[in-house]
């Protein structure tokens, strides 16, 4: 079976230093990879996409950037947090094409920036 | 107008009640539509999934799909406790891209 790994579960990080979220599949390949981020009342926000190995599509200007350098995995990155990119991160995983293309998610990373 | 628009509520009932969740939306090219769980501090759940419209019904949850209106519906049947969270709806047009969009989501709670 399909699982998704997501870690850190908490992070609380001073304004100005890098991030980096990291997020795993196993058991499928070739996987459509997400990030979301969640703000109270705001739903789910989709950053990021990808659809294979270095294709990135970026939904929204932002002070984030992400990567995938391997089939299952997906990062995201931060040079230099601000306030406002505290959160909670979601990564999320789908098959590509299709009917049965629901979207899995992880357990997400709670993101404090001080 | 935001694509996919959602009641936040609060919503609160007693348990044993029939619950109704609802969203609307804009775009009349979405085909897939989806209900997710979330639990406080979780990662949201697949809780329904259907393709264009009509019913799917599995044991205390019903997802309905009406196309013609735009509207999507979840019916929780004899509500539980448990059954207390925010439920999102999601939809996505059709391609291999799968970019889901979400409502906002509406928070449940279930008195006992």
């Amino acid at each position: 079976s399909q699982t998704i790994h997501q870690w850190p579960a908490t992070l609380v990080q001073p304004v100005g230093s890098p991030l980096s979220l990291e997020c795993t599949v196993e058991g499928t390949s070739n996987p459509n990879l997400y990030w979301y981020r969640q703000a109270a009342g705001r739903g789910l926000q989709l950053l990021f996409y990808s659809v294979g190995i270095g294709q990135i599509s970026s939904e929204v200007p932002q002070n984030l950037s992400a990567s995938r350098p391997q089939d299952r995995q997906f990062i995201l990155s931060s040079k230099k947090l601000l306030l406002s990119d505290s959160g909670f991160y979601l990564c999320a995983w789908s098959l590509l094409g299709g009917k049965n293309t629901e979207a899995f998610f992880g357990q997400g990373t709670r993101l404090t920036v001080v | 107008q935001k694509e996919v628009e959602q009641d936040p509520g609060p919503l609160s009932v007693p348990e044993g009640a029939i619950v109704s969740l609802n969203c609307t939306y804009s775009n009349s090219a979405f085909q897939y539509f989806m209900w997710y769980r979330q639990y406080s501090r979780k990662g949201p759940e697949l809780l329904m999934y259907t393709y264009s419209s009509g019913n799917k019904e599995d044991g205390r949850f019903t997802a309905q799909v009406d196309k013609s209106s735009k509207y999507i519906s979840l019916f929780i049947r004899d509500s539980q406790p448990s059954d207390s969270a925010t439920y999102l709806c999601a939809m996505r047009r059709g391609g291999a891209t799968n970019k889901l969009i979400f409502g906002t989501g509406t928070l449940l709670a279930v008195q006992p």
